[in-house]
């Protein structure tokens, strides 16, 4: 089975702030690799697909970038919004999905 | 608009039975695979099952094969699960999800429903 390690599992940050979330897998997926961000009591809300493509809708604040083993979640100016979990996801075995545990973004 | 809404969420004894439902709308239900995820309470995200758009083809985590049963019912546009030998590790929230594009398989959440709550206690 693949998995799937984020760091760190938690960060404080300002308003305005460059924030960088890491994911790892244990062996290569390619570029199947999505990026969620969940806020309390809501569903997962898709940012970024296939590693680096933004959703439709998303602020262009969010990039990801990777392949292979390493991969990116950038927010490039963080906003009051932005204070949310985000995990990764690895698709390269689909149909089973394997998940990062998460990172929470909190305020500083 | 693409809607999902999950529905059958219940208090429910170990070792008893539960079926979800996840209507959908907005789309063309038949022509999409459809995921089960699921999350623990303080937990991270987990998948759960997958089937393709005729229903003919099934995956499960281990965690739950061989209890879990999924299906669906194209000329409802309803996707469901069978929850079957529930254990207090089943308790969640559950979310139907689907990909944006069509095809066998989901490989990207582009669209969740809001979640149907899960207890498994005594």
């Amino acid at each position: 089975d693949i998995q799937m390690t984020q760091s760190p599992s938690s960060l404080s940050a300002s308003v305005g702030d460059r924030v960088t979330i890491t994911c790892r897998a244990s062996q290569t997926i390619s570029s199947y690799l999505n990026w969620y961000q969940q806020k309390p009591g809501k569903a997962p809300k898709l940012l970024i697909f296939e590693a680096s493509s933004l959703q439709s809708g998303v602020p262009s604040r969010f990039s990801g970038s990777g392949s292979g083993t390493d991969f990116t979640l950038t927010i490039s100016s963080l906003q009051p919004e932005d204070f949310a979990t985000y995990y990764c996801q690895q698709s390269y075995t689909t149909p089973g999905w394997t998940f990062g545990q998460g990172t929470k973004v909190e305020i500083k | 608009e693409v809607q999902l809404l999950e529905s059958g969420g219940d208090l429910v004894q170990p070792g008893g039975s539960l079926r979800l439902s996840c209507t959908a709308s907005g789309f063309t239900f038949s022509n999409y695979a459809m995921t089960w995820v699921r999350q623990a309470p303080g937990k991270g995200l987990e998948w759960v099952s997958a089937t393709s758009g005729s229903g003919h083809s099934t995956y499960y985590a281990d965690s739950v094969k061989g209890r879990f049963t999924i299906s669906r019912d194209n000329s409802k546009n309803t996707l469901y699960l069978q929850m079957n030998s529930l254990r207090a590790e089943d308790t969640a929230v559950y979310y139907c999800a689907k990909d944006a594009k069509g095809g066998d398989y989901v490989r990207v959440g582009a669209y969740w429903g809001q979640g149907t709550q899960v207890t498994v206690s005594s």
